[in-house]
Formats: structure tokens, sequence, C-alpha cells
């Protein structure tokens, strides 16, 4: 079946760097773009980045442009976050997702169980 | 950005009954000839990951059962559950993905035992 497995969170200091893994299987992993999507402790959804099939195209959310980076490897079927200049308010889980293509864009399915990012001093 | 907006924040509703749950958006998520809604729900329980229920406002995904269903277009959403079940009490998100990046969800609606 479909899996999605992230690893790699923790806690961490301001400031600080850590990257996010994702193991994917029971799919063809290169057929498919995929996200990174958050949920701050008791909050709502945030979707976070994309990468394209073959990793060359790549979008983020705002708040993170210029210190996350989305990453893959298809050869070992990995999705990757590196995460650097850590606040307080990346605090969250993250989710490894899958996107399945509609002619727009993504819906989003199945999604990881999620790894607890804490930044906190 | 589209934002979207659910509502209510929590319906109250009691097993058996049925439940209306609401999404709006900012602006049209529907194609240009009206006839593909690029709209999909999803379902939290505590402590699980979201689950995909609903895409293209009104397909169900796999496994959902037909107690779920979804209408709507344009800018307005209802995802309707006929007759609720006891694990049907949980967190419901509307997405968006007309117009990325950023692909953007609705704040959520709480459906609790009444």
């Amino acid at each position: 079946q479909v899996q999605l497995v992230e690893s790699g969170g923790g806690v961490v200091q301001p400031g600080t760097s850590l990257r996010l893994s994702c193991a994917a299987s029971g799919f063809t992993f290169s057929s498919h773009g995929m996200h990174w999507v958050r949920q701050a402790p008791g909050k709502g959804l945030e979707w976070v980045a994309f990468v394209s099939l073959d990793g060359s195209d790549k979008d983020y959310a705002d708040s993170v442009k210029g210190r996350f980076t989305i990453s893959r490897d298809n050869s070992k079927n990995m999705l990757y976050m590196q995460m650097n200049s850590l606040r307080a308010d990346d605090t969250a889980v993250y989710y490894c997702v899958r996107g399945v293509a509609a002619v727009s864009g993504d819906w989003f399915d199945p999604w990881g169980q999620g790894t607890l990012v804490t930044v906190s001093s | 950005e589209i934002v979207m907006t659910q509502s209510p924040d929590t319906l109250s509703v009691s097993p058996g009954e049925r439940a209306t749950l609401s999404c709006r958006a900012s602006q049209s998520v529907s194609s240009n000839l009206g006839s593909y809604s690029n709209l999909a729900w999803y379902q939290q329980k505590p402590g699980q990951a979201p689950r995909l229920l609903i895409y293209g406002a009104s397909t169900r995904a796999t496994g959902i059962p037909a107690r779920f269903s979804g209408s709507g277009s344009g800018t307005e959403f209802t995802l309707t559950i006929s007759s609720l079940q006891s694990e049907d009490f949980a967190v419901y998100y509307c997405q968006q993905y007309k117009n990325w990046p950023p692909y953007t969800f609705g704040q959520g609606t709480k459906l609790e035992i009444k």
C-alpha cells in the first residue's frame, strides 16, 4: 500500500537547522509531485512547499521562502526538507504528502503520520 | 492568494442526523467552463494525519463511505454527511488547488457530538 514515513523532527533552538526526511513506498515516486504541509499545535493546516516530479521546479509558502529547501531523490524514493534559521513559529507537525495531479494543481493523498518540530530556547 | 473560509467553526450534531459543512473561496476555484472545481475535503481525527475525503468538489476518494457527499461550484461548496456515525466526529478542512502557490486550506470545522 502507499506509505509515507517522515523522520527527523525534534527539539531545536531558534536560529538552528534541521533536516526532515520522508520515505515513500507502494507507488511510483517519480510520477508524483510531493509536498510538505505543516500544522502548528492546535491550529489548522498550512501548505509549506512543493517539488515537481524530477525536482526541477520548487515552490514555497512566503513564510518559509529563503529559509527552507525542498528536495527529492527519486533513486531512493525520498523527500527532504532542509530547514534553516528556524523560528518559534515554525513549531508544528510536518506532514509529507503525495500530490495527485488535476489540471490546475494537486490534491493531497495520502499523508504521512507527521513528524513534530519544536523550536524553543 | 485564494482565501478559504469555512463555516461554522464548530457544528454540534446528534449521531444519525445530517451534517452540512460550508466552504467559501475568495475567488472562483472552478474551471473557466465551470465543469470542474479544484476543491478537496479532508477529515482529521485527534492525533492522526488528515485523510482525503472528496476531490473535484464532489468525487469521493477511494474507500470513503457514500454517506459523505460534496457539492458546489465557483466559490461556494458544501460537504454533507447524511447520517452521522460515531467515527465521523472530527475536524474537516477544505482546500483549493486552482491557483497556487500557495495551496490554501480553510480554517477547519470541528464536528462534535451533540
